[in-house]
């Protein structure tokens, strides 16, 4: 069965204190692994696809990284803006998307 | 341009009752999935419409839920008979041109909360 985990499920950092967020996946055949954001009461946001291993894909502070078997999610000196929780997921056989339970993140000034 | 558009943003009804649960899209996207949210879980990918294909329905948790996409455009998610374990987030989302690996856009939910 695909599955996707995510680690730390919660994560607090001080501003400018770098860290990374971990997906993990276990999945047949990835067509993609697809990072969002999700602030509170709002749907999530569409940050990143990333289709191989060794892809790298930037974003302001976030660079979002693929290995065989995991994503990390790099976060270089947030700002209390970047609290939010952070999902990753990966296609099924069909046309969802089978997402992690996320990592919240909160940063304080 | 305007996202994807969700109705109501709350609602609370009594168990048992039946609700409906309204999606606007994004004009022009051709794929609308509906995904719940509960307290401390993931997203739970529920049905998927794309253009006048026969839709996945394969995440619907029981034959209680069901849904409807009229003119390739609104979809309506329907409860009948409500259960507290129904109080959940439901999300919708649009994606263009329908592929696996197109963006999800999606709206910003409504909440139901099944007293």
């Amino acid at each position: 069965e695909d599955q996707v985990t995510q680690s730390p499920e919660a994560l607090r950092l001080q501003e400018g204190e770098s860290s990374s967020l971990n997906c993990s996946y276990t999945v047949s055949g990835l067509r993609g692994l697809f990072w969002y954001r999700q602030d509170p009461g709002k749907g999530p946001e569409f940050l990143f696809t990333l289709y191989s291993a060794g892809e790298e894909k930037e974003k302001e502070r976030l660079k979002a990284t693929l290995t065989k078997k995991e994503s990390f999610l790099h976060i270089t000196a947030p700002k209390p803006e970047d609290s939010a929780t952070y999902l990753c997921a990966v296609p099924t056989s069909g046309y969802a998307l089978n997402f992690g339970k996320g990592t919240s993140l909160l940063v304080t000034p | 341009g305007a996202g994807v558009s969700q109705s109501p943003s709350n609602k609370v009804t009594e168990k048992g009752k039946d609700v409906e649960l309204r999606c606007d899209p994004i004009s022009g996207h051709t794929a609308l999935y509906w995904y719940r949210q509960s307290l401390g879980q993931g997203l739970e990918f529920l049905i998927y419409f794309q253009g006048n294909s026969a839709p996945d329905k394969s995440g619907l948790p029981s034959d209680r839920f069901s849904a409807e996409r009229t003119g390739g455009s609104v979809s309506t998610l329907t409860i009948q008979r409500t259960q507290q374990e129904d109080s959940a987030v439901y999300l919708c989302a649009s994606s263009s041109p329908g592929m696996v690996n197109s963006p999800l856009h999606f709206g910003n939910g409504t909440r139901l909360t099944v007293t």
